[in-house]
């Protein structure tokens, strides 16, 4: 089956700054890469999204990145705020859909002040 | 529009007890899925459903069984809890082509 592995696990930025956090899939036929923002005693609640036909995409301060050749790809959080403190999570899934996915273990970031 | 609801939140059993955690939608959405989540291991799916009357297992389904009778809603059953099922548990729904949302989730202790 598919395996998700997530870099780094925790990830401590200076706010305004620019976080990378990376992930790898060992499955080629995943097609569906969601990332997801989990807060304290919440569930995840996804904050971008990229499809394999796609190389990138961006939503204001957030982007993601694939690579399909290499298997991996990475979520980029430009000018870091407070409030972009969480874990998050990247997941890869086969079936192009959300309702079977693969999840990597997660980073948490902590945006300093 | 409430979205994804589970009940209870939080649950404590005694090793071998039996129960039910529900899980409804709102959103119409065919699709439907329990994780769990234990520390440094990420969300795990357990089962899931593409539609009524449909299920299949996930990577992690033993000791669980669902079924799906209706489109909105989607219990897991623990027919005999065990000290390794203590986990936070989540469901997730979503459409095809679409995003998933997750519930609140379940914290559940096994003792």
């Amino acid at each position: 089956g598919e395996n998700v592995e997530q870099h780094p696990s925790t990830l401590s930025v200076q706010e305004g700054d620019s976080a990378v956090i990376k992930c790898t899939y060992s499955d080629s036929a995943s097609n569906y890469f969601p990332w997801y923002k989990q807060e304290l005693g919440k569930g995840p609640q996804l904050i971008i999204d990229i499809r394999s036909n796609v190389g990138e995409k961006k939503d204001q301060r957030i982007a993601v990145t694939l690579n399909k050749t290499a298997k991996h790809f990475s979520l980029h959080i430009t000018e870091t705020q407070p409030e972009d403190s969480a874990v998050y999570f990247c997941a890869a899934s086969f079936t192009g859909t959300a309702s079977k996915l693969t999840f990597g273990t997660g980073t948490r970031l902590q945006v300093t002040l | 529009n409430a979205g994804v609801t589970q009940t209870p939140k939080f649950q404590v059993l005694k090793t071998g007890q039996s129960m039910t955690l529900q899980c409804a939608q709102d959103m119409n959405h065919e699709y439907m899925s329990w994780y769990r989540q234990d520390p440094g291991m990420g969300l795990r799916l357990i089962h899931y459903s593409v539609g009524a009357g449909i299920t299949d297992q996930g990577e992690v389904p033993n000791g669980y069984n669902v079924s799906r009778s209706t489109t909105e809603d989607f219990p897991l059953r623990l027919l005999s809890a065990a000290p390794s099922q203590t986990s936070v548990y989540f469901c997730a729904s979503s459409y095809m082509g679409g995003e998933a949302f997750f519930g609140q989730g379940t914290r559940l202790t096994v003792v």
